[in-house]
């Protein structure tokens, strides 16, 4: 079971966010990050916990490993605002997502 | 350009039956293992059933296990889902997502989803 918190962050633009995702049990650095927007597919983020997916920008950092895993946005820009799931890939199936945190506008 | 593009959402009785299928393109299909995530309204992402590159190696999440196949036709370059038996708690928007390599770990391109709703 992959639990994130907190389930929704309130943050201004140009402030830097912190989002958490805790594994049940240990998953190495197996743990993958999107974004999803309403309406739109959701993007790959960062994949081996804090590898950035191509075309992401630096501003989004992932650390991590074992049970607890953090997605860093440093300066949050207007277009970050979002829902952010974590996903594990250790142990599957099942494939399991986070329940999410949505980042919304301060 | 990777693009998937799903198809064949729409209205459903409760315990009726439909198809849903991905085009994909902009990429080499038959080289990708590929999975199906739903999101139900108000909900999180749910993975649902994912099967290698060629096909061989299939699974399922245990909420969907004996009521939904996936297949792909690598000739097509085609994903399917069959959903049967169908339930309101199956109401959702279907993604269809390429896994990062031969299997399918994470996902590194998704469609942009098709809604499924079953309701009488």
């Amino acid at each position: 079971v992959m639990t994130q918190s907190p389930a929704t962050l309130s943050v201004s633009p140009g402030e830097r966010a912190a989002l958490s995702c805790r594994a049940s049990q240990s998953v190495g650095t197996n743990v993958a990050w999107y974004q999803h927007k309403p309406g739109q597919a959701p993007r790959l983020l960062i994949y081996g916990a804090s590898t950035r997916a191509t075309g992401i920008p630096a501003r989004f950092s992932g650390s991590g490993s074992g049970t607890e895993f953090t997605l860093t946005i440093s300066s949050l820009q207007s277009e970050d605002f979002a829902v952010y799931y974590c996903q594990q890939y250790d142990k599957w199936p099942p494939l399991t997502f986070g329940q999410g945190t949505k980042v919304d506008i301060k | 350009e990777v693009q998937l593009v799903e198809s064949g959402g729409g209205l459903v009785k409760p315990g009726g039956s439909v198809r849903l299928s991905c085009a994909a393109s902009g990429f080499i299909f038959s080289r990708y293992g590929m999975s199906w995530v739903r999101q139900a309204p108000g909900k999180g992402l749910e993975w649902l059933a994912g099967l290698s590159h060629s096909g061989v190696y299939i699974f399922y999440a245990d909420s969907v296990r004996g009521r939904f196949t996936i297949s792909r036709d690598n000739a097509k370059n085609s994903l399917l889902l069959q959903l049967n038996s169908l339930r309101v708690e199956d109401t959702a928007v279907y993604y269809c997502a390429r896994g990062d390599d031969t299997t399918t770990n994470y996902f590194d391109f998704w469609g942009q989803g098709t809604l499924v709703t079953v309701s009488s």
